[in-house]
Formats: C-alpha cells, structure tokens, sequence
C-alpha cells in the first residue's frame, strides 16, 4: 500500500462546477497536511496546510478526517485556471513528508 | 524575496558526463531538499540537509548522485557520471522547519536530459 494515495484522474469539470479530492495516507502518527497545485511544466507550490477542525480559503475548503487517514479538497464554482495537478502531501511530525502523485483536474469552457 | 532559485533551467548532455544542479534556498530557511520528478515515478526525495547537514539521503539513487552543502545559501546536486534514466525534473526546495513541517518553498527546477 501506498503511503499516500490520490485519485490520478482526470476529472473533468465545466467552469463554476464543484469538485472534490481525496487523499489517503498509511501512517496514523502523521501531523501535518497539505494541498499542493503543480502547473504543467511548473513546480508544485502550496496551496494551502489542512487542519484538523476543516479550513477555507476563498473557494477552496479543505478537510482531514484522522479517525479514517484521509483528506480533501473542495473546489467551488471552479475556474479554466484551476485546471492543474493537485498534490495531496503528508508529514510525520519530524523528518519525512510524502507526497501523493497527484489528481490532474480540467477546468473546461 | 526571490524565493528558491535554481540553474540553469535546461541541461542536455551526453552521458557519462558530469551534470552539476545548483540551488540557493531562501535567505533564513534552515531546511534544504532535493526532489527529482519524473512521469512514472512522481516525486521523489533524493536528499535533505538541516542546517547544511545531510540529515537523510537515502533517496539517492546510487553512488554516482552527490550533494552538498557548503554554507546556509547554497547547495549543489551532482550527477557522475550521467546515464539517459537520470532524464528528469529536478527541484530543490527549502523550508523554515525541520524536514518541511510547515511545508516547502519549490524552486522552478532544472529540466535534465541526457541523451
């Protein structure tokens, strides 16, 4: 099993739709989460750290279930510039983070 | 800030030749890693330092990969002698906490082939 697994995808939506990713992870001692966008030909940068209460940030809301060692992202009315790989991104506290190998998503006209 | 800076950008060599990646993280992040992307494999760590201490490599492929650190803003990615599976993305990225806690500051990356 992996140590994070996400959906590849793609999901393709249209504009102003709303999407949801998951992600799960095997190790239960984990302690930090994130959500990272990688646009093609570009590197990941942080979209935004998840937190154990739920956590928003304009459209996007993001949401850890310890109890099940999963997280999502949610995307409302999505955008042509959502489109991007996002990456699901664990860390165990201390020396080692992992990343998952991503969900491509397609914002389409 | 100028954030993680990388070069060059593009390399294409030979193989067998010697390819050096270089990496200036952000002034004040004590936390330096080395991540090489490619299409089946994903990303994968090849190394960080802490403080310029290699804390971990044991992502390095095998002995012809070497990094080192020689001071807080500077960090070199070696390749010797190069072979055409090292074709690949590789990113350096740095970070305030120990082992990326608070999460990372990618550089643009340098896009390797080896030909």
């Amino acid at each position: 099993r992996k140590e994070v697994e996400q959906d590849p995808g793609p999901f393709n939506v249209p504009e102003g739709a709303t999407v949801a990713f998951n992600c799960t992870y095997s190790n239960s001692a984990s302690q930090s989460f994130f959500w990272y966008r990688q646009d093609c030909r570009k590197e990941p940068k942080l979209l935004m750290s998840v937190y154990s209460s739920g956590n928003e940030d304009g459209r996007f809301t993001a949401q850890l279930n310890r109890a099940s060692q999963y997280i999502s992202l949610l995307i409302r009315d999505s955008k042509l510039s959502d489109s991007a790989t996002y990456l699901c991104v664990v860390n165990d506290g201390g020396f080692k983070t992992i990343f998952g190998a991503g969900t491509r998503l397609f914002v389409k006209a | 800030d100028a954030g993680v800076i990388q070069s060059p950008r593009h390399e294409v060599t030979e193989m067998g030749q010697e390819v050096t990646l270089r990496c200036k993280p952000i002034s004040g992040h004590n936390s330096l890693f080395w991540y090489r992307q490619t299409m089946m494999r994903g990303l994968e760590l090849l190394i960080y330092f802490n403080n310029n201490v290699p804390i971990d490599d044991s992502g390095m492929p095998e002995d012809r990969f070497s990094a080192k650190m020689p001071n807080a803003s500077f960090s070199t990615l070696k390749i010797q002698p190069s072979e055409p599976r090292d074709s690949a993305v590789y990113f350096c990225a740095s970070s305030l906490a120990l082992g990326g806690l608070y999460g990372y500051t990618f550089g643009s990356g340098t896009r390797l082939t080896v030909v």
